[in-house]
């Protein structure tokens, strides 16, 4: 299957710092890629649609100021969380659709703990 | 607003046992999935299915859609260990953006020698 990256794997940071997530897709092109959030033993929540080349679409509750999305080119998004609290500390997956295909491939995961 | 729910949440089973986990979703979606997760890793596709009746199988595991009834079911058939993992049943649509999945809570699924 298509394969989908995400740097980096593991991230600790400070309190109030800002990190970003890169979401790449390796051997295809994405118009449309996805971030979803995971809590400790919880189910994958939809955090915003990354679309190139225009704005992301958040879902209801999640603050676009604090989760920058851009999606610069067909092959990478990135995800900033700024000011980072303890409770952003998460599992963060990317996916991928390729066009043409019903499938969503998943980045492996960047698991972000804020000290 | 898109909801899904899973059952069981939790399973323990013994080896060479067959079970069955079901997804029931709110609202018509276009097409449902299963997902696999095995800890602290990100999720490995399983099944999409399309349309009433999609039947799929793959190796001990067989998925099927019932839209009119907005059921899904995963079937284990004669299970084995390596099976051991969350199985996550996710739909599309509830969201913002065009093909944004809503997933159930998963179920956790170990099964025992």
């Amino acid at each position: 299957g298509a394969v989908v990256s995400q740097h980096p794997s593991r991230v600790i940071c400070k309190s109030g710092t800002s990190v970003k997530i890169e979401c790449r897709s390796l051997d295809f092109q994405a118009t449309t890629m996805f971030w979803y959030r995971q809590f400790p033993k919880q189910s994958l929540m939809l955090m915003a649609t990354s679309n190139e080349g225009s704005k992301a679409t958040y879902e209801q509750g999640v603050e676009k100021d604090k989760f920058l999305i851009n999606h610069a080119s067909l092959t990478l998004s990135t995800l900033t969380v700024t000011s980072a609290h303890p409770e952003d500390s998460s599992f963060y997956i990317c996916s991928a659709l390729q066009p043409g295909l019903l499938l969503q491939f998943f980045g492996p995961g960047t698991r972000l703990t804020v000290l | 607003e898109l909801k899904v729910e899973q059952n069981p949440l939790f399973l323990s089973m013994q080896e060479g046992k067959n079970y069955t986990i079901y997804c029931n979703y709110s609202t018509t979606s276009d097409r449902l999935y299963w997902y696999r997760q095995d800890p602290g890793k990100s999720l490995e596709s399983l099944f999409v299915l399309l349309s009433n009746g999609a039947v799929k199988q793959e190796g001990r595991l067989m998925a099927s859609l019932d839209t009119k009834a907005r059921l899904s079911t995963l079937h284990i058939t004669a299970a084995v260990h390596d099976l051991s993992a969350t199985y996550f049943c996710a739909v599309t649509g509830g969201g913002g953006g065009a093909d944004g999945l809503t997933f159930g809570k998963g179920t956790h699924l170990i099964i025992q020698p």
